[in-house]
């Protein structure tokens, strides 16, 4: 079962310009994690917000969290063609730390 | 720094087969966990080890079992194939274990059953 829902579940942009993902879970987590996939191959980890974090930034990236509506995005700014994939968030359940539980993610798509 | 590793890349059994997926973890990380990819969808947790031990296992059937080595290389055995095991299997290791640090993945093993 997914854990995380990605909204919306295709984004097509143009360079330049910036994306948001947004990322909705159903039970309380100790953190929450988004990581990027191209083309069905392995996953790349972006970043992780804990609990008691409210944002964190990354390079280009931005995460919020907000645990009292069960909800996290994903900013990216100034995108690329080369951000071109699909992002999925994942959560680490509060009392189950070993289950990670992904979403179905938001597939991306920059065009130059 | 070695990163993950997965063998094969692809695969193609046939329903009832047996079937070994293998991974090398990245170098110092003694946790492994293995996930499955159905096309289209997010990646789902199977199982985890950390020092050769279970350590958490996801809503899998026990046709589905694993192993980790001294050197914490693991494996992921599947038993009496289904269609429906057709997926994309990732492996993903850590230095840490469960699951609140940061995880590095394999490019996975595209497993077709016919």
């Amino acid at each position: 079962s997914q854990q995380g829902e990605e909204d919306p579940q295709a984004l097509s942009i143009q360079e330049g310009e910036n994306a948001t993902m947004n990322c909705s879970y159903k039970t309380s987590i100790n953190n929450l994690q988004w990581y990027r996939q191209n083309s069905g191959r392995g996953l790349v980890h972006l970043i992780l917000i804990r609990s008691n974090e409210r944002e964190k930034h990354s390079g280009r990236l931005r995460v919020t969290l907000d645990t009292s509506k069960k909800s996290s995005s994903l900013l990216i700014t100034a995108s690329r063609a080369a951000d071109t994939a699909s992002y999925f968030c994942a959560t680490a359940i509060s009392g189950s730390a070993r289950q990670l539980t992904f979403g179905s993610g938001t597939q991306l798509t920059v065009l130059p | 720094e070695t990163g993950v590793t997965q063998s094969p890349t692809h695969l193609i059994k046939t329903r009832g087969q047996q079937v070994t997926l293998r991974c090398s973890s990245q170098s110092g990380h003694n946790t492994v966990s293995w996930y499955q990819q159905a096309l289209g969808q997010g990646p789902q947790f199977i199982f985890q080890y950390y020092r050769e031990e279970e350590n958490g296992r996801g809503n899998f059937p026990p046709r589905f079992s694993g192993l980790q080595f001294p050197n914490y290389s693991s494996e992921l055995n599947v038993n009496a194939l289904e269609l429906d095991d057709s997926a994309l299997y990732l492996c993903a290791s850590s230095d840490r274990r469960g699951l609140d640090y940061e995880q590095y993945f394999g490019p996975g093993t595209r497993l077709t059953v016919t």
